[in-house]
């Protein structure tokens, strides 16, 4: 397997545009996990989901963001409208159970 | 929800010294908590991780220890070396439920 994969790598994109993150997480892994990463607050959960369902979206920020999963082999998170302050590098991760979270190699957005 | 403190958040050692993060967390069920390195720029990668029904395992130059009773858990990393040079980040989870991590260790070795 290739590991979990997301795109794009960068993101640039002006204020109040939309953005869609996405991930592909390992074959055969029931959960996956979107986290930020910021100095100031390190990893950050912000939802979560096993088999396809969301399970705890406590950890987004505002309305402005939201995630789906409509199949086992993908996933996007989605802010709209974007803000400076959503500037950070966005992880997805995937898992079977309670085990090794693997992680993607990252989307670094920067809104500008 | 969970909740989990690391220190320091920074620490130096020489080549060849020990280096010891802790951690503590507030949720009693969680049973799961692994350590990652994170290189600069890279992605976070788990280096060992312990469960609740253990105290303490070991691979090569790491180690983990968890106290229950105390809520805490502990990596040590013996005779570092420069590429040891990262950030650390502990984590706690419970069945069923994400992992929630710390706030980091950058450890600097020199040489």
């Amino acid at each position: 397997d290739a590991g979990v994969i997301q795109s794009p790598r960068h993101e640039v994109t002006e204020m109040g545009q939309e953005v869609t993150l996405r991930c592909k997480p390992i074959s055969g892994h029931d959960y996956l996990f979107w986290y930020r990463q910021t100095m100031m607050r390190g990893l950050e959960l912000l939802i979560y989901f096993n088999n396809n369902v969301p399970i705890d979206d406590s950890g987004m920020p505002e309305d402005r963001f939201s995630a789906k999963m409509p199949n086992a082999s993908f996933s996007t998170l989605k802010i709209q409208p974007s803000e400076p302050r959503d500037s950070a590098v966005y992880f997805c991760a995937s898992s079977f159970m309670n085990t090794e979270a693997f992680f993607g190699q990252g989307t670094r957005l920067t809104v500008v | 929800g969970e909740n989990v403190e690391q220190h320091p958040s920074t620490l130096s050692v020489q080549e060849g010294d020990s280096a010891v993060i802790k951690c503590t967390y507030s949720d009693s069920a969680s049973n799961y908590f692994p350590w990652y390195k994170q290189e600069l720029g890279k992605r976070p990668q788990l280096i060992i991780d312990i469960r609740s029904n253990v105290g303490e395992k070991k691979d090569q130059r790491i180690a983990v220890t968890l106290n229950k009773t105390a809520k805490h858990f502990s990596l040590h990393i013996t005779e570092t070396q420069p590429e040891d040079s990262a950030v650390y980040f502990c984590a706690a989870s419970r069945e069923g439920t994400a992992l929630i991590f710390g706030k980091g260790t950058t450890l600097s070795v020199s040489s």
